[in-house]
């Protein structure tokens, strides 16, 4: 069965300090990994997703995830984080075959607070 | 944001009510989904539709109704609800149904059930 673990359920962080949000994955075959970030009282924004080939993915607003298969991790980082990247993020995962039964299954979400 | 639409973005509803979910996606995608989000929990998806066909009914119980009439539209027909269904409903599009389509998800309802 698939499954995402996020282990912290908060990330407190200095703006301006390097940030990372950690996501482990469990999945058939080769794996597809999303990050989402949710706003409050908004939906989930896509920030970036790991297919296949390089496994440092760039994403939107900065923000860079490193697909790892021996660790089986797809940890979210940015180099320095801004006040207003605090939110709700979540990780994502799919295994490598189509249709309806392939669901995205979603973690839990960690809670990033940045400091001013 | 603006390429899945949703509303309303809030709806407070007594258990004998009848209301309905609306989404509009502008991305001209092929599937369509409802999930649900509660809070401390992992998001739950309801039904995915693929080319207007419901292709997944997520063991929902039958007070949610789906409906596709096309594909860039969905519903979510609710009846007689309860506390616990409480919850901000997703709703979400892809182009299909492979693996490597990403999921664009709309602002949400915020229903809550009296």
């Amino acid at each position: 069965a698939q499954s995402v673990a996020q282990p912290e359920d908060q990330v407190n962080v200095a703006e301006g300090n390097p940030l990372t949000v950690k996501c482990t994955y469990s999945v058939s075959g080769n794996p597809y990994l999303f990050w989402y970030v949710q706003y409050p009282n908004r939906g989930l924004q896509f920030l970036l997703k790991y297919i296949t080939g390089d496994n440092l993915v760039k994403g939107s607003y900065g923000f860079e995830a490193e697909f790892n298969k021996s660790q089986t991790s797809f940890h979210l980082k940015k180099p320095s984080a801004l006040v207003s990247d605090s939110a709700l993020y979540f990780c994502a995962v799919r295994g490598s075959y189509g249709g309806a039964t392939n669901k995205l299954i979603f973690g839990t979400g960690t809670l990033l607070a940045v400091q001013p | 944001e603006t390429g899945v639409t949703q509303t309303p973005r809030h709806l407070v509803m007594g258990m004998t009510n009848k209301k309905s979910l609306k989404c509009e996606q502008h991305l001209g995608h092929n599937a369509m989904y409802w999930y649900k989000q509660s809070a401390k929990k992992p998001l739950e998806l309801m039904f995915v539709y693929s080319l207007e066909e419901r292709v997944e009914n997520n063991s929902v119980p039958s007070r949610f109704s789906p409906e596709c009439p096309n594909s860039s539209h969905l519903f979510l027909h609710l009846h007689t609800l309860q506390p616990e269904d409480s919850a901000l409903y997703l709703c979400a599009s892809s182009q299909g149904l492979a693996g490597t389509d990403t999921q664009y998800f709309g602002p949400g309802t915020r229903l809550t059930v009296l």
